[in-house]
């Protein structure tokens, strides 16, 4: 059964610092999404992407994020200047169509010291 | 702005009987989706169950049911035969059909089960 791949599966970075986590979803699929887990929190909505842009993004999305499709297969969630409470696991997912449910990557776990 | 609400952080069962999960919503839409995602230790998100909010019907997987109550904006998981592997937090999420919001799900905050053998 096709997967959503993310990469790396864990990755450690100083804050101040620029990281970038990556994501492959299932190839047909159409919309993207990001959203992160603070260790014994809910899962938050962070960003949806279709067609090349972005759809929605929520509060915590602030100017430090950033997404790109580079290529048309890769799904890229770029922090720019990273901070302590940067520090999740950030789970990339992707969906068909609009009456189909998101498929989810095991989550990339983002360290920040 | 939709929630969700989980009000049990913590359920045990014991192995082969039957547990369930509560999950209330806030909405104002008339038509959304429903699902129910399983989070083991390694921390992937499983799909567990969905359910289409204009099914009158409960949807089942297998030892997977929903119930499903509109009008009390209830969404309940039950989980028969329970089994050593269903360990693990599980998550309630909404997700609106309207097509402008992007399909964002919105979680709640997560019912961690244990089952005793």
């Amino acid at each position: 059964e096709p997967e959503v791949t993310q990469t790396p599966s864990h990755q450690v970075t100083q804050m101040g610092q620029e990281v970038i986590l990556r994501c492959v979803p299932i190839s047909n699929h159409l919309y993207f999404y990001w959203y992160r887990q603070i260790l014994g929190q809910k899962v938050e909505f962070l960003v949806s992407f279709y067609n090349n842009e972005i759809s929605e993004k929520s509060e915590i999305f602030d100017d430090q994020f950033s997404v790109e499709r580079p290529d048309g297969s890769n799904f890229t969630l770029k922090i720019r200047s990273t901070k302590l409470e940067d520090s999740a696991m950030y789970f990339c997912a992707s969906r068909e169509q609009v009456n189909q449910p998101q498929h989810f990557g095991d989550g990339t776990r983002l360290s920040i010291l | 702005a939709q929630t969700v609400t989980q009000s049990q952080p913590e359920m045990s069962v014991q192995e082969a009987e039957t547990v369930t999960l509560s999950c209330t919503y806030d909405t104002s839409e008339s038509d959304y989706y429903l699902f129910w995602y399983k989070q083991p230790p390694s921390r992937q998100m499983i799909l567990v169950i969905r359910q289409e909010a204009y099914k009158q019907q409960n949807a089942t997987e297998n030892r997977f049911s929903v119930n499903f109550q509109k009008a009390a904006k209830s969404f309940s998981l039950k989980i028969s035969d329970s089994q050593l592997g269903d360990a693990a937090m599980y998550f309630c999420a909404y997700r609106s059909v309207i097509y402008n919001q992007g399909g964002k799900l919105i979680f709640g905050q997560g019912t961690e089960l244990s089952v005793k053998p």
